[in-house]
């Protein structure tokens, strides 16, 4: 149980396009879901809270029009990186907790190249 | 804000041996939960812990959340090259954020 899906597992992209991740609870609904960005050889850094039906959550620092986050159901949210540039390369990766746990179970991220 | 110091940062063992590795917090933290992440992966949920002094075991891993809600270990048992890996430490301390460690690398040895 407590499995979670993201797709696209990884992306080359030009620099100015838009990229969605999508990243999906798929045996348990999932009233929160999280965005981490990771870079080489760091930790895991908490970019956004997304909450079923409301807007996002931002941390400090992440522009909340550069990383639009939907979460349209309990199964599902969806991370766009708008007019990505070459420093918005990176690993994504998100998360989900199953109703009121704390524990958050990851997908397997999403590596973004952009040239 | 909160931090989790985790230590060692990295260690280089011969299979079989038992590892150990900590994280303590600046603060108080009322969930604890132990990470493993392979390369080019999502981190992969070994432990949970929910409550102050509460030991649990998880095949030949164990974690334990400190009685002063501020530090918790893991130990591997009898370690196997597949526990090659960063093994991270995570905790909240109240709403449902994650704080992340900075990380153990395991390098096992055959």
């Amino acid at each position: 149980g407590a499995v979670v899906s993201q797709h696209p597992s990884w992306v080359i992209c030009k620099s100015g396009t838009s990229v969605k991740i999508e990243c999906r609870s798929l045996d348990f609904q999932a009233t929160t879901m999280f965005w981490y960005r990771q870079f080489p050889k760091q930790s895991l850094m908490l970019m956004a809270t997304s909450n079923e039906g409301s807007k996002a959550t931002y941390e400090q620092g992440v522009e909340k029009d550069k990383f639009l986050i939907n979460h349209a159901s309990l199964t599902l949210s969806t991370l766009t990186v708008t007019s990505a540039h070459p420093e918005d390369s990176s690993f994504y990766i998100c998360s989900a907790s199953p109703g009121s746990q704390e524990t958050q179970y990851f997908g397997p991220g999403t590596r973004l190249l952009v040239l | 804000g909160q931090q989790l110091n985790q230590s060692p940062q990295s260690m280089f063992i011969q299979e079989g041996e038992d590892v150990s590795m900590n994280c303590t917090s600046s603060s108080i933290f009322n969930t604890w939960l132990w990470y493993k992440q392979d390369p080019g992966e999502g981190p992969v949920l070994l432990i949970a812990l929910y409550k102050a002094g509460e030991l649990t075991s998880n095949g030949r891993l164990t974690a334990q959340f400190g009685i002063t809600r501020k530090d918790s270990f893991l130990n591997i048992s009898a370690s196997i090259p597949s526990d090659v890996g960063i093994y991270f430490c995570a905790g909240t301390g109240g709403g449902n954020k994650l704080t992340f460690g900075t990380g153990t690398q395991l390098k096992v040895e055959l």
